[in-house]
């Protein structure tokens, strides 16, 4: 079946450090592919999204950009912050409804 | 209301007691999910409404696990008998429609002890 695969954690970075968070899957047909981050205390929330190959999703100085020959879609930051802190969710979504399979989450810690 | 209400935010129960948990989703989504997180595990689909019906059940656990939506808004997850392997964050989601691609908006969630 459809599944998601993301590197462990914690990842702990100092502040201005590059972040990357790998992200790869299997899936039948053409999914569309998210990042959710979860701040502490909160509920999940879209990071950004692509939703056919090549597309590169965008938000927050996150990019992530949908590679189907390598099946993977990685997460990438040029310059952390603490407020970065919280937990990465890679998921997809294989198409005619908007059921999500997630990864299972990858916690950043970000130091000043 | 601004976002996705659930309710209880926690509840401690113990074995073999029924519970149930609520989500109110954003008023006019008409798409609903829930989801279950287990500690040190990903987020595991549960159920998919659209309106009031539910087309993929797939993710119930057992036949001990049940939901419904009524008036195309309110969900209620209800888990009978309890063990405590469903001790969890149970999690709601609404999206405005069902397409590929659209973004859904989860609730704090429910957090679910069962001693």
């Amino acid at each position: 079946g459809d599944s998601v695969t993301q590197m462990e954690g914690p990842v702990t970075l100092s502040e201005e450090a590059f972040l990357t968070i790998n992200c790869t899957y299997t899936a039948t047909g053409y999914p569309s592919l998210f990042w959710y981050v979860q701040y502490p205390g909160e509920g999940l929330q879209l990071l950004l999204k692509a939703t056919k190959a090549d597309d590169k999703g965008s938000n927050k100085g996150f990019e992530a950009t949908y590679r189907k020959e390598t099946t993977s879609f990685h997460l990438e930051k040029g310059s952390v912050q603490v407020s970065d802190s919280a937990v990465y969710f890679c998921a997809l979504s294989p198409g005619g409804y908007n059921k999500l399979i997630f990864g299972a989450g990858t916690r950043l810690a970000v130091h000043p | 209301g601004a976002g996705v209400s659930q309710s209880p935010s926690n509840k401690v129960t113990e074995k073999g007691k029924d519970v149930e948990l609520r989500c109110d989703p954003i008023s006019g989504h008409t798409a609903l999910y829930w989801y279950r997180q287990s500690l040190g595990q990903g987020l595991e689909f549960l159920i998919y409404f659209q309106g009031n019906s539910a087309p993929d059940k797939s993710g119930l656990p057992s036949d001990r696990f049940s939901a419904e939506r009524t008036g195309g808004s309110v969900s209620t997850l209800t888990i009978q008998r309890t063990q405590q392997e469903d001790s969890a964050v149970y999690l709601c989601a609404s999206s405005l429609s069902q397409g590929d691609g659209g973004e859904l908006f989860f609730g704090e969630g429910s957090r679910l002890t069962v001693l």
